[in-house]
């Protein structure tokens, strides 16, 4: 099985413009996530999703936004990109939200540089 | 005070070493407790988890926990320079259900 897949690997993006991050995983795994990942500052929760029709923020989830329509896909859109932005976009996913043992799965991640 | 602190590193130990790499978090009502490995350009991959007080052995890692002391650690054994990774800790806390807080990792770099 192939997990958890990201689209694109990477991408350049123009201040301003916007974007969806793609995410699909096919663990039919209840709760999805979105971090970002920046030199020296750790992985940090954008937005999450413990089950299908629900999302949450997380710790930086000012100029993002989520949907989750469906168990498998959860995409990360930035409605205008600024350069703070860029960085290494994870996508995560784990069996259940609320259980002791919350094992995440991630996914390849996506490099998005915004300029 | 950040929820996840690990000691910045980097680390550096031969080839046969024990590396020693520790964590503290900052909430007493955390539950659970990871180790993700990451090697650079790729995403993590979980190696260990710990919820009780005491030790958790699998092969040639040891986590142990100390919930009095809000610590834990990792030690690995017999390193290889396979072991060369980033090595983030993440923590569940029960206020906050399926949520993990990660530690800002620690760069471990084995020598031959």
């Amino acid at each position: 099985t192939a997990g958890i897949t990201q689209a694109p690997t990477s991408q350049i993006l123009a201040a301003g413009r916007s974007m969806t991050l793609r995410c699909t995983q096919d663990m039919r795994h209840n709760a999805m996530y979105w971090y970002r990942q920046d030199l020296g500052l750790g992985l940090r929760l954008i937005h999450y999703s413990n089950t299908a029709g629900t999302t949450g923020k997380g710790e930086v989830p000012d100029g993002y936004s989520v949907s989750r329509a469906n168990t498998d896909d959860f995409p990360l859109t930035l409605a205008s990109a600024v350069p703070s932005q860029t960085s290494v976009y994870f996508c995560a996913s784990s069996d259940s939200f609320s259980v002791g043992y919350n094992e995440q799965f991630f996914g390849p991640g996506t490099r998005l540089t915004v300029l | 005070q950040k929820e996840v602190e690990q000691n910045s590193g980097p680390l550096s130990v031969p080839e046969g070493a024990i590396a020693s790499l520790n964590c503290t978090y900052s909430d007493r009502g955390s539950q659970s407790f990871f180790w993700y490995r990451q090697y650079s350009g790729k995403s993590p991959e979980l190696i260990m988890f710990i919820y009780s007080n005491g030790d958790k052995e699998d092969g040639r890692f040891t986590a142990q926990l100390n919930k009095a002391s809000q610590y834990v650690s990792l030690l690995i054994r017999d390193s290889q320079p396979s072991d060369s990774a980033t090595y983030l800790c993440a923590v569940r806390r029960g206020s906050t259900l399926g949520r993990l807080y990660f530690g800002r990792g620690t760069q471990l770099t084995v020598w031959p």
